[in-house]
């Protein structure tokens, strides 16, 4: 199966400092990847994603770097504020592209 | 939550007995997934559909089948429900237009097996 995982588990950050949080993942044939954040209670909510093509790609107060050379994904949370803190996981969409494998995820907390 | 609904929300049931858990979209999607979401382990892929009557299986199958007879319902059986089963499981949807696209989920179930 796919291994994908996070380098930690939890990560606490100070109200407008940035987060990073990493992911490592082990099937270089996978060409695409998202970020998702989950709130206690809820479903995996879309963040950002990547494609294999591309090294970094931004969105609102979020970027997503991809080293494919390492196999590394990481998602950078500019200004963190109290309501970005939940767990995030990454996926990556594995051999056939059909398939999304995650993460264990990290929790993020965010202290005021 | 991306036209997804997912039922029941909340399940108890006993050791041994069937279950059918029921994910409905209103996107006309092809790709439907069924995960099983535990402490430590993340989200693992358990069953998926990339049409009507094509199912394939995903990490943790075992103990699990599905069925999609039409293209907006996608449902999870548990033959005879085992405590290991007890979890709480996410569908997701998404378009596969042929360029990679995103998964949206649905809220959740939780399942207790006891």
């Amino acid at each position: 199966g796919e291994s994908v995982g996070l380098h930690l588990p939890t990560l606490s950050v100070q109200e407008g400092d940035n987060s990073i949080i990493n992911c490592a993942y082990s099937n270089s044939a996978s060409d695409y990847f998202i970020w998702y954040k989950q709130e206690s209670g809820k479903g995996p909510q879309f963040i950002i994603d990547i494609r294999s093509n591309m090294d970094k790609r931004q969105g609102q107060r979020v970027t997503v770097l991809l080293n494919k050379t390492v196999k590394h994904l990481s998602l950078q949370i500019a200004a963190t504020q109290p309501g970005d803190s939940a767990v995030y996981f990454c996926a990556e969409n594995g051999d056939t592209g059909n398939q999304f494998y995650f993460g264990t995820g990290t929790s993020l907390t965010v202290i005021p | 939550d991306a036209g997804i609904t997912q039922s029941p929300r909340h399940k108890v049931t006993e050791t041994g007995t069937p279950v059918t858990l029921r994910c409905h979209q209103t996107e006309n999607h092809r790709y439907m997934y069924w995960y099983r979401q535990d402490p430590g382990h993340g989200l693992r892929l358990i069953h998926y559909s990339y049409g009507v009557k094509d199912t394939d299986k995903g990490e943790v199958s075992d103990g699990y089948s599905v069925s999609r007879s039409k293209t907006e319902d996608f449902l999870l059986t548990l033959e005879s429900a085992t405590s290991s089963q007890t979890s709480v499981y996410f569908c997701a949807i998404r378009a596969g237009t042929g360029a990679n696209t995103e998964a949206f989920f649905g809220q959740g179930t939780r399942l207790t097996v006891v």
